[in-house]
């Protein structure tokens, strides 16, 4: 079964700061990883999505990076701001449908 | 375009009663799931359909009976609800490229 870990649980950074959110699963055998925004009571806004055949995907601030052969995958979000502040989960894709998720990282920044 | 759309979006129920959580897409998608979120544990798979007439289990299926009878509807029923089964339950589709497209979800209570 798919493992999928999300470090660290909980991230608190001021503003203006570079961060990294950390994903690592245990079956490299995937069929794509993506990123999710969820705000409190909210439901999932999906970030970047990288199929298994590629590296990296880039929207605006974020960059993830995915590295199957390790098993992991990194969320940069630049330039942080208060707007970022949210819970980012990792998904990772198998067959194009079932998806398992992280726990996720509760990002707080602070203005 | 109004993407994964859920009803209702809280609910009360007691020990013992029986619903129904609705779910329709409107992007055309084969694939659609159904995941609940509990603290701590992230989103977990409970049944999934991989077109209409074909359903499948997930990781947590126990009390949960599905039917995909279109291809925009994919309804979650409870049959005797418990207080275990109070969460946060997502509907979700799955397009071509296996971008998940998540619902606002349903808060269940049951008591």
């Amino acid at each position: 079964k798919q493992e999928v870990t999300q470090i660290p649980a909980a991230l608190s950074v001021p503003e203006g700061e570079n961060l990294v959110l950390n994903c690592s699963f245990t079956d490299s055998a995937i069929y794509n990883l993506q990123w999710f925004r969820q705000d409190p009571g909210k439901g999932l806004t999906s970030l970047l999505l990288i199929q298994s055949s590629q590296r990296e995907q880039t929207s605006g601030r974020l960059n993830a990076s995915l590295d199957k052969s390790s098993g992991r995958s990194t969320l940069y979000i630049a330039a942080s701001q208060p707007g970022d502040s949210a819970t980012y989960l990792c998904a990772v894709g198998l067959t194009g449908n079932q998806f398992y998720f992280g726990t996720g990282t509760s990002l707080t920044v602070i203005p | 375009n109004a993407g994964v759309t859920q009803t209702p979006k809280f609910q009360v129920l007691k020990t013992g009663q029986s619903m129904t959580l609705q779910c329709a897409q409107d992007m055309n998608h084969e694939y659609m799931s159904w995941y609940r979120q509990d603290p701590g544990m992230g989103l977990r798979l409970i049944h999934y359909s991989v077109g209409a007439g074909i359903t499948d289990q997930g990781e947590v299926p126990n009390g949960y009976n599905v039917s995909r009878s279109t291809t925009e509807d994919f309804p979650l029923r409870l049959l005797s609800a418990a207080p275990s089964q109070t969460s946060v339950y997502f509907c979700a589709s799955t397009g071509l490229a296996g971008d998940g497209y998540f619902g606002p979800g349903t808060r269940l209570l049951v008591l």
